[in-house]
């Protein structure tokens, strides 16, 4: 089955400093790689996604790269900002017809100001 | 708010008991699926249900069951309760059968075991 793998698992980084988180799937099948974000007391809400067919996608400071062949892709994050803070989850679906999504154990983003 | 719902939020019990963690998917959302929080294994999958039906089993230990019923709300029962059992589980559920898409989540039911 896909095994997903994400470092590192905490991240400090000073207010104003980007911020990489990259993750590594063993599934060549797997196409759909959404990034999710906890923050303390609630579920993870999805913040960017990609899929297979495209090797980067931006959303305002949130940016995400894909590459298939090596099957990694990375979470970035630009001028980041104390809010940033949270735990953040990387995954891959399970199998090509993408039944069920398998995450990463997460990294813990600290943004100090 | 995501739209999910989950009861209860708390739980503590003991050892070798029974407990049914619930889930209300969002309006309209046929998908459910049922993951565990602990602290060093991340988000694990346990099951998916789609429109009542079974579609996906990850690393569901056989004390845990779980059904979704017509109604759409889905029930994850575990048993025989033990120590390690202790865990943030949420529900999220989506619009299709696949994951390729956002899952919406809950806000998660804490099990504690004592």
């Amino acid at each position: 089955g896909e095994n997903v793998e994400q470092h590192p698992s905490t991240l400090s980084v000073q207010e104003g400093d980007s911020a990489v988180i990259k993750c590594t799937y063993s599934d060549s099948a797997s196409n759909y790689f959404p990034w999710y974000k906890q923050e303390l007391g609630k579920g993870p809400q999805l913040i960017i996604d990609i899929r297979s067919n495209v090797g980067e996608k931006k959303d305002q400071r949130i940016a995400v790269t894909l590459n298939k062949t090596a099957k990694h892709f990375s979470l970035h994050i630009t001028e980041t900002q104390p809010e940033d803070s949270a735990v953040y989850f990387c995954a891959a679906t399970l199998n090509q017809a993408g039944t069920a999504l398998i995450f990463g154990k997460g990294t813990t983003l600290s943004v100090s100001s | 708010d995501s739209g999910v719902t989950q009861t209860p939020k708390h739980l503590i019990t003991a050892t070798g008991q029974r407990v049914t963690l619930r889930c209300s998917p969002r309006s309209g959302d046929l998908s459910v699926y049922w993951y565990q929080q602990s602290l060093d294994q991340g988000l694990q999958f346990l099951i998916q249900y789609y429109n009542g039906e079974e579609r996906a089993k990850g690393n569901i230990l056989e004390r845990f069951s779980a059904q979704q019923f017509p109604d759409l709300h889905s029930e994850l029962n575990l048993s025989s309760l033990e120590l390690g059992d202790s865990a943030l589980y949420f529900c999220a559920s989506s619009v299709a059968s696949g994951a390729t898409g956002e899952l919406f989540f809950g806000e998660g039911s804490r099990l504690t075991v004592l």
